[in-house]
């Protein structure tokens, strides 16, 4: 079944410790993202990769990193997390790298608690 | 700054109604144009999209209308049915490396 995994689903941490989101895709799609959704704000990107080793800033990567070291990975790290960080997290993917076409594939979603 | 919004937070129909969520987009550089549908507890799932050389598309069940001249995007949902209970997304892309996403429109579906 073609799909966006991500993981965990839900996870509360605390101020400062380090964490990973993962992020995987079977479809062979060259175009990952990394969205945040909060209340009265939409889905907002993050980071962007149009392929393995091409990584771009979206409209908030404050306090977010990404790696593309594969095409089928692209997990969001944050490395000091801090409670404005506290939000749902999506991944997608595109068989495109232009995004004026084509249509995004969205994973579960993330929801990251940070105390 | 560039924004995307919606007529109506919440939209409440009526079991085998039609259905219209709307949109107001602001850049008027965007010239694609999606529709999603996210259930609850699920991510965002594309339902239709358009370019903006047409006026209007097409899909099952669903139409989606874009008038250029206000800046303004509707979705169309036919027979509105239960499992159409869910949030609706306009997005429009001004670049092809940008998409931006509205707020969202609730859609309620009752017996």
């Amino acid at each position: 079944e073609a799909q966006v995994t991500q993981n965990p689903r839900y996870l509360i941490t605390v101020t400062g410790k380090k964490l990973t989101v993962t992020c995987s895709q079977n479809m062979n799609h060259e175009y990952m993202s990394w969205y945040r959704q909060d209340p009265g704000l939409g889905l907002r990107q993050i980071y962007y990769s149009m392929n393995v080793e091409v990584t771009d800033k979206g409209d908030v990567p404050e306090g977010y990193k990404v790696s593309r070291k594969e095409k089928r990975n692209f997990p969001l790290i944050l490395e000091s997390p801090s409670p404005n960080q506290t939000s749902l997290y999506f991944c997608a993917s595109s068989p495109s790298p232009d995004r004026g076409s084509g249509e995004l594939f969205f994973g579960e979603g993330s929801r990251l608690t940070v105390l | 700054g560039e924004s995307v919004g919606l007529h109506l937070p919440t939209l409440s129909v009526q079991e085998g109604d039609n259905s219209i969520i709307n949109c107001a987009y602001s850049n008027s550089a965007s010239d694609y144009f999606i529709w999603y549908k996210q259930e609850s507890g699920k991510g965002p799932q594309f339902i239709i999209d358009i370019r903006s050389n047409m006026d209007k598309r097409q899909g099952q069940r669903v139409t989606v209308l874009l008038n250029k001249t206000v800046k303004h995007l509707s979705l169309q949902i036919a027979a509105t049915q239960p499992g159409d209970s869910a949030v609706y997304f306009c997005a429009e892309s001004p670049s092809t490396d940008k998409l931006i996403f509205g707020t969202g429109t609730r859609l309620q579906v009752f017996p």
